[in-house]
């Protein structure tokens, strides 16, 4: 099956610990991107990468650091700088960068 | 920075009922144009998508979208809605300048039959 595949769906941490949360596509997809998504803030971009060995931040990135050393890998690791890290986690991919993104079944992460 | 607005974020009607849901953003530049759905416990799906042509876009389920550029809208519509339509519903832009995928906050749409 071809698609977005994030892992784990929920993943629980204690405070202090950095987290990678995994996102695979096998879409031959160009572009990759992190989302948060919490209740009446719709989606709000962390990063996106463009093409392989490079990306860029988005509007809330502090706290969270990726990489994109292999065009079907997109790992999001939350670090413990990230004051407010309990949400559920989105990873999308395009075909390039202005095209539509479909979307991975999300992460859920709780930081206790 | 781009952004997008999505207003009245909670919305209930009842079956039969039309729907309308608005979408403006802040780009000035050329735009490619999405609405995409999220059901309940679902993932998020794209509804319809606008990247140039005829304004007005069919899309799935009987949803159609118009893009009005003097407005910066791109407003969302069915005539006749079901109770499977309930869920939240997202406006999204990226501009040809950075390629950054902007969403809106939602909209929780409840259909009650």
């Amino acid at each position: 099956d071809g698609g977005i595949t994030q892992s784990p769906k929920y993943l629980f941490r204690k405070e202090g610990q950095n987290v990678t949360l995994s996102c695979e596509q096998n879409l031959n997809h160009d572009a990759m991107y992190w989302y948060r998504q919490d209740p009446g803030q719709g989606l709000r971009l962390i990063y996106y990468s463009q093409i392989v060995n490079d990306f860029q931040k988005g509007d809330i990135a502090e706290g969270y650091s990726v990489s994109r050393e292999k065009k079907e890998s997109f790992p999001l690791t939350v670090t413990s700088a990230q004051k407010n890290p309990t949400a559920f986690y989105l990873c999308a991919s395009s075909i390039q960068g202005n095209t539509e993104a479909f979307f991975g079944q999300g992460t859920r992460l709780t930081v206790v | 920075a781009q952004s997008v607005s999505q207003h009245n974020h909670h919305v209930i009607l009842s079956e039969a009922a039309s729907l309308e849901l608005g979408c403006n953003y802040s780009y000035g530049g050329t735009v490619n144009l999405f609405w995409y759905v999220q059901y309940p416990g679902q993932h998020l799906q794209l509804l319809l998508k606008y990247f140039s042509g005829d304004p007005l876009v069919k899309g799935i389920k009987g949803f159609e979208a118009e893009f009005i550029k003097s407005k910066f809208s791109f407003n969302l519509r069915k005539p006749s809605v079901q109770w499977s339509d309930t869920a939240e519903y997202f406006c999204a832009v990226i501009s040809y300048g950075n390629n950054r995928l902007a969403f809106g906050k939602g909209n929780q749409v409840v259909v009650i039959p």
